[in-house]
């Protein structure tokens, strides 16, 4: 089964704190795997996918195909990183099947 | 700079009604989609379509339907609103060649009571 699972429905951490929020998938092919983020009134959008294997906002996120996983992390966190974050994962053309989702927020 | 526009932000109809959602893209993108997005549940998918009068069942089709007559424009349709459909309805496009980014609208909050 093509399946994304974020175990966290709710994190909070301090500002300057590390943060990593978790992704974990199932999937028989060879996964694409994308974060989108929605801030407070604004559009959800994407983030960074791991193909290009960047640093967005200090966010990485690094594939580990032996765990059939894609964390989210970011070494010292920042109070404008508080929103919503949701796993993707490319099932086939076009077709994101995406997790729960997690709130994080950032205390000061 | 690309737009998706959902044509309600907030949208209050009566159990039993016919319900009209809409969501213009004005990037010329050939793929559109419609979720919706509840608390616990993330993003879950009801429609696509790839082309013009073309569309796709997502996750979770039952009690829904589309309609794609021009390219900018995807509407979804509950024939028969219920109270297990109030959910906030997020629209959503994407180029033919770009298998990854989703371009999203601002969402439509619908209640049916």
């Amino acid at each position: 089964a093509q399946r994304v699972t974020q175990p966290e429905k709710l994190l909070s951490v301090f500002k300057g704190a590390p943060v990593e929020l978790k992704c974990n998938y199932s999937y028989s092919g060879s996964p694409e795997l994308f974060w989108y983020v929605q801030y407070s009134r604004q559009r959800l959008q994407l983030l960074l996918r791991h193909i290009s294997r960047e640093s967005i906002k200090g966010f990485t996120a690094d594939l580990n195909k032996g765990e059939t996983s894609f964390h989210l992390k970011k070494p010292f966190a920042q109070e404008e990183d508080s929103a919503m974050y949701y796993c993707a994962l490319n099932v086939r053309a076009q077709k994101l099947v995406f997790g729960q989702g997690t709130r994080l927020t950032i205390n000061p | 700079d690309v737009k998706v526009t959902q044509s309600s932000r907030y949208l209050v109809k009566r159990t039993g009604e016919k319900v009209f959602l809409e969501c213009v893209q004005d990037m010329d993108h050939e793929n559109m989609f419609w979720y919706r997005q509840d608390p616990g549940l993330g993003l879950r998918l009801i429609y696509f379509s790839y082309d013009v009068k073309m569309k796709e069942k997502g996750d979770i089709p039952e009690g829904y339907s589309v309609s794609r007559e021009k390219k900018e424009r995807f509407s979804l349709i509950l024939e028969s609103a219920s109270t297990n459909q109030t959910s906030m309805y997020l629209c959503a496009s994407n180029p033919q060649a770009n298998t990854y980014e989703q371009y999203f609208g601002p969402g439509t909050r619908l209640t049916v009571t």
